[in-house]
């Protein structure tokens, strides 16, 4: 598809578990972001890459998060210890330099 | 911190008519507006921008104006159409940094 694409589109799991959230950009966009929206609120910058290194990573909340992006396109979000509090919906947005951003549908993550 | 404010949590309007949806900033660094706007279960989708050398914008039946000295924007939708039923974020940007700080969101419901 010619938009970002983000996989699981819903996972469920429980208090204490590992998990991985998948993003693929837009083909050709160097700048990739992770934000996670809650209920009622805006989306929330989490991490900014730009190529394969992150750029800004100043909205991670703690050490359980953790994302990576080794070739320069798809990116993991990594979430160790999964807490009820990272109930969001996790949205990643690519972009070709510019200040828009292109977002993905979001992976909505319930922890129980 | 939230610096970026839409204090509006809804806005219904009749078909036809003009929806007005206001945001206000605290960072004066901020440089870049946009708004984005989002249907359920689907990612935000870029609408239109401005940037600080300009007050106002203005794409189709989309028009927004900034005023710097009040820290404020605003969209402008008209007239509006049952398809405009979404919420609407209100986003910006510092320059040389371009991850976007997000408002909370304004839910605009357009009556037939």
């Amino acid at each position: 598809g010619a938009g970002v694409s983000q996989t699981p589109s819903n996972k469920v799991t429980e208090k204490g578990k590992y998990v991985e959230l998948r993003c693929d950009p837009i083909s050709g966009h160097t700048a990739l972001y992770w934000y996670r929206q809650s209920l009622g609120q805006g989306p929330e910058f989490l991490i900014y890459f730009q190529g394969t290194g992150a750029a800004d990573d100043s909205g991670l909340p703690n050490d359980r998060f953790f994302a990576v992006r080794p070739e320069g396109s798809v990116s993991t979000l990594k979430i160790q210890r999964t807490e009820r509090g990272d109930s969001a919906v996790y949205l990643c947005a690519s972009s070709p330099g510019s200040r828009e951003l292109f977002f993905g549908e979001g992976s909505r993550l319930t922890v129980l | 911190d939230q610096q970026v404010k839409q204090n509006s949590p809804s806005l219904s309007v009749q078909e036809g008519r003009i929806s007005i949806l206001n945001c206000d900033y605290t960072n004066s660094m901020f440089d870049y507006f946009l708004w984005y706007k989002k249907y359920p279960a689907e990612g935000p989708t870029f609408l239109i921008s401005i940037s600080s050398i300009k007050d106002k914008n203005e794409d189709g039946r989309f028009t927004v104006f900034l005023n710097k000295s009040a820290k404020h924007l605003s969209l402008h939708i008209v007239p509006s159409q049952p398809g405009d039923s979404a919420v609407y974020f209100c986003a910006a940007s510092a320059r040389g940094d371009y991850k976007l700080s997000f408002g909370a969101g304004t839910t605009v419901t357009v009556r037939a």
